[in-house]
């Protein structure tokens, strides 16, 4: 069974920084791309960034590029979404969503249920 | 970047059938995903490659895509349907990137 468990979140200062975490277990975790999607309080979702497999394609929502760095580590089945310059609008609950990809197309077959970050002073 | 725009709502008496559309610029020539998310819970992928159904989920649950609009339909629209749902494509024309719809919220009459 599929499994995607976040962990991290928290509440943090405007100007702050946190990790959050994704543990996958029940596939190859190193055969699938990765992804962080967001969902701030009674709002949609937004996709915030993607990593591939290997780790050699990463990119990210213009709205957190430069401040936000996705990584993963294959050996411990982990993906992690570091956060800086946290601003107010970075409040969230952050889910990771597997990456199923089929000609390119990347389809988020799988969810975890998410971890809240909350940007408050 | 590209856009897709869904209704913000749309109501169906129990037993008939639900029509979401999700509309984006020659949306016809993307593959696009649909996903159900019920309160206080992650998002499930209900639809992907415009139609097909992922295991176990019933073929009440159908998506067509053609110009520039996407629908997902569900026939017999039972209480449990209720839910928010968003339509998604994979814009990978400069750079990989996800795009949701603002979601539409499915009533149940």
């Amino acid at each position: 069974e599929v499994q995607l468990v976040e962990s991290g979140g928290g509440l943090v200062q405007p100007g702050g920084s946190l990790r959050v975490s994704c543990a996958a277990s029940g596939f190859t975790f190193s055969s699938y791309s990765m992804n962080w999607v967001r969902q701030a309080p009674g709002k949609g979702l937004e996709w915030v960034s993607y990593i591939s497999s290997s780790s050699s394609t990463i990119d990210y929502a213009d709205s957190v590029k430069g401040r936000f760095t996705i990584s993963r580590d294959n050996a411990k089945n982990s993906l992690y979404l570091q956060m800086n310059s946290l601003r107010d609008e970075d409040t969230a609950v952050y889910y990771c969503a597997r990456g199923l990809t089929i000609y390119g197309v990347v389809i988020f077959d799988y969810w975890g249920q998410g971890t809240l970050v909350t940007v408050s002073s | 970047s590209y856009v897709l725009t869904q209704p913000p709502s749309v109501s169906v008496a129990p037993g008939k059938t639900a029509r979401i559309t999700c509309g984006g610029n020659n949306i016809g020539s993307k593959s696009v995903h649909w996903y159900q998310q019920k309160p206080g819970q992650a998002p499930v992928l209900v639809i992907y490659y415009d139609s097909d159904r992922p295991s176990g989920l019933p073929e009440r649950f159908s998506g067509s895509n053609s110009g520039n609009t996407a629908t997902l339909t569900i026939s017999r629209v039972e209480a449990g349907d209720e839910a928010d749902y968003y339509c998604q494509v994979w814009d990978s024309s400069s750079d990989h990137r996800g795009v949701f719809g603002g979601g539409t919220k499915l009533t149940v009459l």
